[in-house]
């Protein structure tokens, strides 16, 4: 199973601040057809996940523009350009690729210093 | 656009059976893969199991493989995960969610229903 490793688990920011969550996988997530399946979801409190980012870079409808994904192989980078309050929450990366199964990293926590 | 709701949840004893069920409303279900997630409390999300658009091709995570069953009728907008010889640790918050595009993993989630195993 590929196993995902996400860093750090747990994330301070300031109000306005940038923040950067890394996602890294144990093995190459390019799959043969030449696409990469690493998503982020986002999980507020008391809610269910939301796709933020889908394909490594693609941003879902709806989603600020704030948030942006990037990355390639085993290595991959969510940021938020300004974290406000509503951003607070748990972030998972996930990959697609190399399933059965699809798995997820531990998740990391964003809160407001 | 996909809404899902999930229910069938509840409080069950070891050994036991429970199914869930997960209504999707809108007109692309029929051709959506669709996922259970779980979430134990306080944890991470852990993939359960998927089901093809057609049925016909079904995938478990080892954890739950022989035990649980995923299912699905398109003529009722329906998901379906029946719960076999549940155990303590299959506790969790489960989650249906969607793939409506091909590729484009857990588009839409529903709103999740608990299953506590306990004695």
């Amino acid at each position: 199973d590929v196993v995902m490793t996400q860093s750090p688990l747990s994330l301070p920011v300031t109000l306005g601040q940038p923040a950067s969550i890394s996602c890294r996988s144990s093995q190459s997530l390019v799959h043969s057809n030449g696409k990469t399946y690493l998503n982020w979801f986002q999980q507020r409190p008391g809610q269910s996940p939301r796709r933020l980012i889908y394909q490594v870079s693609n941003r879902d409808s709806g989603v600020p523009d704030r948030f942006s994904g990037s990355g390639s192989g085993t290595d991959f980078t969510l940021k938020i350009s300004r974290v406000e309050a509503e951003d607070v929450g748990l972030y998972y990366c996930m990959q697609g690729t190399h399933w059965p199964p699809y798995t997820f990293g531990q998740g990391t926590k964003l809160e407001i210093k | 656009q996909l809404q899902l709701v999930d229910s069938g949840g509840g409080v069950v004893q070891p050994g036991r059976s429970l199914r869930l069920s997960c209504v999707a409303s809108g007109s692309t279900f029929s051709s959506a893969a669709m996922h259970w997630v779980r979430q134990a409390p306080g944890k991470g999300l852990e993939w359960v199991a998927v089901i093809w658009s057609d049925g016909n091709n079904k995938f478990y995570a080892d954890s739950v493989k022989g035990r649980f069953t995923i299912s699905r009728d398109n003529s009722k907008n329906t998901l379906y995960l029946q719960m076999d010889s549940l155990r303590v640790e299959d506790t969790a918050l489960y989650y249906c969610a969607s793939e409506v595009f091909g590729g484009r993993h857990f588009d839409y989630w529903g709103q999740g229903t608990l299953v506590t195993v306990s004695s």
